[in-house]
């Protein structure tokens, strides 16, 4: 069964370095992997999508790659702030077969903590 | 400005009793989703409507029950027959009908449902 690993549950660092996030997926190759941010008691807000045949794809301070051989996406966030603190969770679609019902298939996400 | 309403914030059931959870776009989507997320798990999936008088089960629907009888709403009902449903609930939307074309999900801000 398709399966999302999102690399442990919490990642600190400190203000200004650059926070690495991995999404790990088996069993398939995806068309596309999408990223969520998520803040307590709010829902996942869409941050950026990179499809297969995309290597890298950016957006301000924020970087995502996908590397299907891999199966694994990276998500950075440059010069990172507290206010960048929040969970963010990959999402991508289920494998044919996997499930007619889901759509998506969110991971559990990562805690995200930016020390001043 | 758009978006999703949901409500309420909090939402506490007593023994035997069915709860609605209500969930309100202006975004003109056709799709709407409703998802149910437990501490350090990833969304699951209760139900989906990709148009009007037409839904179906996600991967966890048993115990709750949706309708669609307006683009704009999709409610959810949280029926006894649901024996844990202690969690926080996010319903969403998105432009995506037919073939999956990636694109994003438009989520609200959740309803906490705890039993009394």
């Amino acid at each position: 069964s398709q399966k999302i690993e999102q690399n442990s549950e919490a990642l600190n660092i400190q203000e200004g370095k650059t926070a690495t996030l991995t999404c790990n997926y088996t069993n398939y190759s995806p068309a596309y992997l999408q990223w969520y941010r998520q803040d307590p008691g709010r829902g996942p807000v869409f941050l950026l999508l990179i499809r297969e045949n995309e290597k890298e794809k950016r957006k301000e301070r924020l970087k995502v790659t996908f590397d299907t051989t891999l199966k694994q996406s990276l998500f950075h966030i440059t010069a990172s702030q507290p206010a960048d603190s929040a969970t963010y969770l990959c999402a991508l679609p289920p494998p044919p077969g996997y499930s007619n019902a889901s759509k998506i298939i969110f991971g559990s996400g990562t805690r995200l903590s930016i020390r001043p | 400005d758009g978006g999703i309403t949901q409500s309420p914030k909090y939402l506490f059931r007593k023994e035997g009793q069915n709860v609605t959870l209500s969930c309100e776009q202006n975004l003109n989507h056709d799709a709407m989703y409703w998802y149910r997320q437990d501490p350090g798990q990833g969304l699951r999936l209760i139900y989906y409507s990709q148009i009007v008088n037409d839904f179906q089960k996600g991967d966890i629907a048993e115990g709750y029950s949706v309708s669609r009888e307006k683009k704009e709403s999709f409610p959810l009902t949280v029926t006894s027959a649901q024996k844990n449903p202690t969690a926080f609930y996010l319903c969403a939307s998105s432009a995506e009908t037919g073939p999956t074309l990636g694109r994003p999900q438009h989520f609200g801000d959740g309803t906490r449902l705890s039993i009394l």
